[in-house]
């Protein structure tokens, strides 16, 4: 299986500051990358595909960028909607896996 | 505009038979490209990929359930189904139902390789 390891697992931040998310593979998957956004009580939503590709809907501030085994999702500019728990997943080989999630509080 | 609804018992005893349901609209499970799997969350955990279902009848299940799952549809009622046998506690969880559109002909593939739309989710306690 393709493990995810996301860091750090909780990130303590302020609106307008810049905040870096890290999810590690434990091999290559390319672009095979997802990020979604959870935030308490709610269903995850999607935030971005192709490792890169913004879903629709969401802001520029939204930043990724990475190789084949790690990608960093960056936020810009930390607004008050974006404190919520972020996770990767692989997309490339079964059984598609999550990282271990990301709290931005 | 797509929409799933998960549905099924909130609460269940351990060694019984989960059946949920997941009732979609805005979309045909006969689409070239389409699938509808099941990712679930225990309370205060990360997402955990359980199993999916595709327009061609394929099916991919998480080894680590250990053969405890299986996925049908019925494209009439637009509805997808996910049986898991030998509940267990440690099966308490939120579980989602999610929508998926990605293919690849050749070189050239289609959609979003991601699951781009999420039910509500369902809350299952195990528990005697």
């Amino acid at each position: 299986d393709i493990q995810l390891t996301q860091s750090p697992s909780v990130l303590s931040a302020s609106v307008g500051d810049r905040v870096t998310i890290t999810c590690r593979a434990n091999q290559g998957i390319s672009n095979f990358f997802a990020w979604y956004q959870q935030k308490p009580g709610k269903a995850p939503s999607l935030l971005i595909h192709a490792a890169s590709t913004l879903q629709s809907g969401v802001p520029s501030r939204f930043i990724v960028s990475g190789s084949e085994t790690e990608v960093t999702l960056t936020i810009s500019s930390l607004q008050p909607e974006d404190f919520a728990t972020y996770y990767c997943q692989q997309m490339k080989i079964y059984p598609l896996t999550f990282g271990g999630g990301t709290k931005v509080e | 505009q797509i929409t799933l609804k998960e549905s099924g018992p909130t609460l269940v005893k351990p060694t019984q038979t989960l059946t949920l349901t997941c009732t979609f609209s805005g979309f045909s499970l006969t689409t070239t490209g389409m699938g509808v799997g099941w990712i679930r969350q225990p309370p205060g955990k990360a997402l955990e990929w359980l199993s999916i279902i595709f327009w061609d009848d394929d099916e991919r299940y998480n080894p680590s359930l250990n053969n405890r799952l299986t996925i049908t549809k019925d494209t009439s009622k637009n509805q997808v189904v996910l049986i898991m046998t030998n509940i267990d506690p440690a099966d308490t969880a939120t579980y989602y139902c999610v929508h998926r559109n990605y293919y690849c002909s050749g070189d050239s593939c289609h959609g979003i390789n991601a699951f781009d739309i999420w039910g509500q989710g369902t809350m299952v306690t195990v528990s005697s």
